[in-house]
């Protein structure tokens, strides 16, 4: 399966715009790009996902490289309830593969 | 009503003994799953299952079964456990088909093997 790239971890402050980077080189045409989110001690979230064009929902926007090898996950306006983990996967089948995500740090 | 539920939340046992973990959803998804997560670490799929004849192997399924017993119902069993499956284990659920196939996932199973 093919696999993620991301930072270990990041930081931002309230109100403030953040770009979480995924790296994924190997990426097929067929895969989908998916992210999710992971509060203090829940089970993942969906967040958004994509295969070429740029995303955009109530939760975030996903930008899309145009040769598909990496993706952003955008979050406008950071809260304090965004710390959280984020997972960039990769779904080529009904299977998402995990990699171990960025922990993302919001300070008032 | 939580969509997806889990139990129990917590379990502690001991090495060698045999442990059910079960998963129940009013979702009325056909798929479901089971994961472990370890500390620091992302998920791993144990298996997965895409209507009640079906049953799939994950990333992880040595030392694990399953079984589908309804549509609404996935439970995982360690036959006999070992310290190592200590973990946290999620259930999932998915419908196939909008919002590219989205994953919910229960609030998890806390599993310490002694």
């Amino acid at each position: 399966d093919a696999k993620t790239t991301q930072p270990n971890s990041m930081e931002s402050n309230e109100e403030e715009p953040v770009h979480l980077p995924c790296n994924h080189s190997t990426i097929s045409g067929t895969d989908y790009i998916h992210w999710y989110r992971q509060l203090p001690s829940q089970g993942p979230e969906y967040v958004i996902h994509g295969l070429t064009s740029n995303v955009n929902n109530r939760m975030a926007s996903l930008a899309i490289a145009e040769d598909r090898k990496s993706s952003t996950l955008i979050l406008h306006r950071a809260t304090l309830r965004d710390a959280a983990v984020y997972y960039c996967i990769l779904r080529r089948t009904d299977k998402l593969i995990f990699g171990t995500g960025t922990r993302l740090q919001v300070f008032p | 009503d939580a969509d997806v539920t889990q139990t129990p939340r917590n379990r502690i046992t001991k090495t060698g003994k045999r442990i059910m973990l079960e998963c129940s959803q009013t979702k009325g998804h056909d798929r479901m799953y089971w994961y472990r997560q370890d500390p620091g670490l992302g998920l791993r799929l144990i298996y997965y299952s895409f209507d009640v004849k079906d049953i799939n192997k994950g990333e992880i399924s040595d030392g694990y079964s399953v079984s589908r017993q309804a549509q609404a119902k996935f439970s995982l069993s360690l036959e006999s456990a070992i310290p190592n499956q200590t973990a946290l284990y999620f259930c999932a659920t998915s419908g196939g088909s909008g919002r590219g196939n989205e994953q919910f996932f229960g609030p998890g199973t806390r599993l310490t093997v002694l």
